[in-house]
């Protein structure tokens, strides 16, 4: 079974770091496009990240110089380091996997995303 | 502000088909890239609910559809029931962001 599972969330004062993780089962993370969306209490979703099967990654403008994302291969995991949080940071944080299924799988803008996980909290606030 | 605009909210009762409006511009849509879109029952993640303007994943009733034309795309809903009561979002691409995914702001649909 196809499946993402997230995990790290927490509450984190202002300033401060977290690392979160989505564990993959059922599929390969790096032989696929792999993002991270969030969702403010109430409010809707915003993409903040992306990281292509060949490596290549990108931000929000929100996140981004603060926002890591990378894999490990050998756990077939995805990582998000979150530093310098802010309050506007506070957020379920969703993995999720950006599948293709025309011909021009090439270019990202022909992919969505087709498996999410749970969520993982994270909480900024002193 | 979404750079691709829902109304907050729509209706309807049993049995009634609704519509949701997703409203771009010439940078996102009216480019010509695909509108997906999600549903989110409250509490849960975000499902696929239509990919690629049109296209249903496996599983999703074909009582959902997705339709696009110019700068705006649209998910209407036949058959209304009880457990299609959830929030609805729509998600293309917009070249004025660097070619990055954008939502719209959701829709909340509330079957009556």
């Amino acid at each position: 079974e196809v499946q993402l599972v997230e995990s790290g969330g927490g509450l984190v004062q202002p300033g401060g770091s977290l690392r979160l993780s989505c564990a993959a089962s059922g599929f390969t993370v790096s032989s696929n496009y792999m993002s991270w969306v969030r969702q403010a209490p109430g409010k809707g979703l915003e993409w903040v990240s992306v990281i292509y099967s060949g490596g290549s990654i990108y931000y929000a403008d929100s996140v981004k110089g603060r926002f890591t994302i990378s894999r490990d291969n050998s756990k077939n995991t995805l990582y998000l380091q979150m530093n310098s949080l802010r309050a506007e940071d506070t957020a379920v944080y969703y993995c999720a996997r950006n599948f293709c299924s025309g011909g021009s799988c090439y270019l990202y803008y022909y992919y969505y995303m087709d498996v999410w996980g749970k969520g993982t909290t994270v909480t900024v606030s002193s | 502000q979404s750079v691709l605009t829902q109304p907050p909210s729509v209706s309807g009762a049993p049995g009634q088909r609704v519509t949701i409006s997703c409203t771009g511009s010439s940078s996102n849509i009216g480019a010509g890239y695909d509108v997906h879109w999600y549903q989110q029952v409250p509490g849960t993640a975000p499902k696929l609910l239509i990919y690629g303007n049109n296209n249903r994943p496996s599983g999703v009733p074909d009582r959902f559809s997705g339709s696009k034309s110019g700068t705006s795309a649209s998910l209407a809903i036949t058959g209304l029931q009880a457990e299609d009561e959830a929030d609805y979002y729509c998600q293309s691409f917009d070249s004025s962001l660097s070619g990055l995914p954008v939502f719209g702001g959701g829709t909340q649909l509330t079957v009556l």
